[in-house]
């Protein structure tokens, strides 16, 4: 099945530095979503986009929705040890009674203190 | 306030045989999709219940099936159980009127 674009694989980071994810996609979306996934668990919402070009930030977390609508971008601010975990963008075409999530591969961040 | 909850949380299966995932939303909750989760991958939709039929479906074979129940609870079947179907199977739910799914933690399936 399709799935979006996310890369690297992996991220390295030092604790206190910030750091930036991509998602693309070939398709247009109307929503993306970035959910974070901890072992043994599913994914949690991070933060939800509906419009094209909305910049929207939950703590030290920011997120934009790209104006072409194919494409978002999260950044976390200030990292600490609990963000390890994998991060997924997903995307959403809300057409009447359809509204699954098309998934990216997810991101594995690591912190180190 | 018990949020999405899967049974079994684990589950070994051999091939050729069948296998029942259950899952209950999130109270509030009355539609409910089913995600397939391999190894190092995203969640792959699978199909979504509304009102006890099943609303959208990904691109599964037939050996996928499900039911939702009156009580909005649901259920996951797999039959003729592939070495390839072995993954995190995910149970997502939604409120009336909106569009943000609540994930439950997943039945771990290995097939041998």
């Amino acid at each position: 099945g399709q799935q979006l674009n996310q890369s690297p694989q992996s991220m390295f980071i030092q604790e206190g530095e910030d750091v930036s994810m991509n998602c693309t996609s070939s398709s247009i979306f109307n929503t993306w979503l970035w959910y974070k996934q901890d072992p043994g668990e599913g994914p949690v919402l991070l933060i939800a986009l509906y419009k094209a070009g909305e910049l929207t930030s939950n703590g030290r977390l920011t997120a934009q929705f790209g104006i072409t609508r194919k494409d978002s971008f999260l950044n976390i601010s200030a990292s600490i040890p609990s963000d390890v975990g994998i991060y997924f963008c997903a995307g959403q075409l809300l057409t009447g009674a359809n509204s699954k999530l098309t998934f990216g591969k997810g991101i594995t961040l690591s912190v180190r203190p | 306030d018990a949020g999405v909850t899967q049974s079994p949380t684990h589950l070994i299966k051999t091939r050729g045989q069948q296998v029942t995932l259950r899952c209950s939303p999130k109270s509030g909750h009355d539609t409910v999709s089913w995600y397939q989760q391999a190894l190092g991958q995203g969640p792959q939709f699978i199909f979504q219940y509304y009102e006890e039929e099943e609303r959208q479906r990904g691109n599964f074979p037939d050996r996928f099936s499900g039911h939702q129940f009156p009580n909005y609870s649901s259920e996951l079947n797999v039959n003729a159980l592939l070495l390839g179907d072995s993954a995190l199977y995910l149970c997502a739910s939604l409120p009336v009127g909106h569009h943000d799914y609540t994930f439950g933690s997943g039945t771990r399936l290995t097939v041998v």
